[in-house]
């Protein structure tokens, strides 16, 4: 089975703090996302990356970036985070031209 | 641009009673569809998907769903539902199924009556 594992389910971070969110996949996979989730909003693409050293910003990159130093691992990092990101974080991954799995999911609270 | 509209926020099934979920699209060549579940405090798990050949895709859980091109739709349907079927459902459309990401619309959430 395909494993995307996000090491930190709950998270309270303090407004300005820098925060990573890290994300792993067992399956070299080419592709990896991160989405953020919020109620009545459904699923947003934040950032993806199709290689490694690669990313590509979706469609609310404001206030984040990412790195991808190795094929398995996608970080996705709040320079300076802010309550308006406190929200649910998805990381998914998948091989082009197939199904994208997702793991499950890192709750984040900015206080 | 891609888009996916959901126009049930909520639907309400007794338990056992058929389940039919409306999705409708709207994206420039043919589309990759997923139907995906997600039950409280859970990340997403893919129920079932369509890229090409029969319009009639069987998924996982007894679900099913039919894409129609004419229409724009692809409808995830259950014939008769179960408690455990009680989450939150997201279609969603991409290109060559993740090369870029996928648009997702912004949800069903199923509540099942006793």
């Amino acid at each position: 089975d395909v494993k995307v594992t996000q090491s930190s389910r709950y998270l309270v971070k303090r407004t300005g703090e820098k925060v990573f969110l890290e994300c792993v996949q067992d399956m070299d996979h080419e592709n990896m996302f991160w989405y953020r989730q919020d109620p009545g909003l459904g699923l947003r693409l934040i950032y993806f990356s199709y290689d490694v050293k690669m990313k590509e910003k979706g469609d609310i990159p404001e206030g984040y970036s990412v790195s991808r130093e190795k094929k398995e691992r996608f970080s996705l990092i709040l320079e300076s985070a802010s309550t308006n990101q406190t929200s649910m974080y998805l990381c998914a991954s998948s091989q082009t031209r197939n199904t994208i799995y997702f793991g499950e999911g890192s709750w984040l609270t900015v206080v | 641009a891609q888009s996916v509209t959901q126009p049930d926020i909520h639907i309400t099934v007794s338990e056992g009673a058929s389940l039919e979920l409306r999705c409708n699209y709207s994206y420039g060549a043919t589309p990759y569809l997923f139907w995906y579940v997600q039950s409280p405090g859970q990340g997403l798990q893919l129920l079932l998907k369509y890229f090409s050949g029969d319009t009639l895709v069987q998924g996982i859980k007894g679900f099913e769903a039919e894409f129609k091109r004419s229409q724009s739709s692809f409808n995830l349907r259950k014939p008769s539902v179960h408690w455990s079927d009680a989450a939150e459902y997201f279609c969603a459309v991409g290109e060559g199924g993740g090369a870029d990401g996928l648009t997702f619309g912004k949800g069903t959430h199923l509540i099942i009556q006793p």
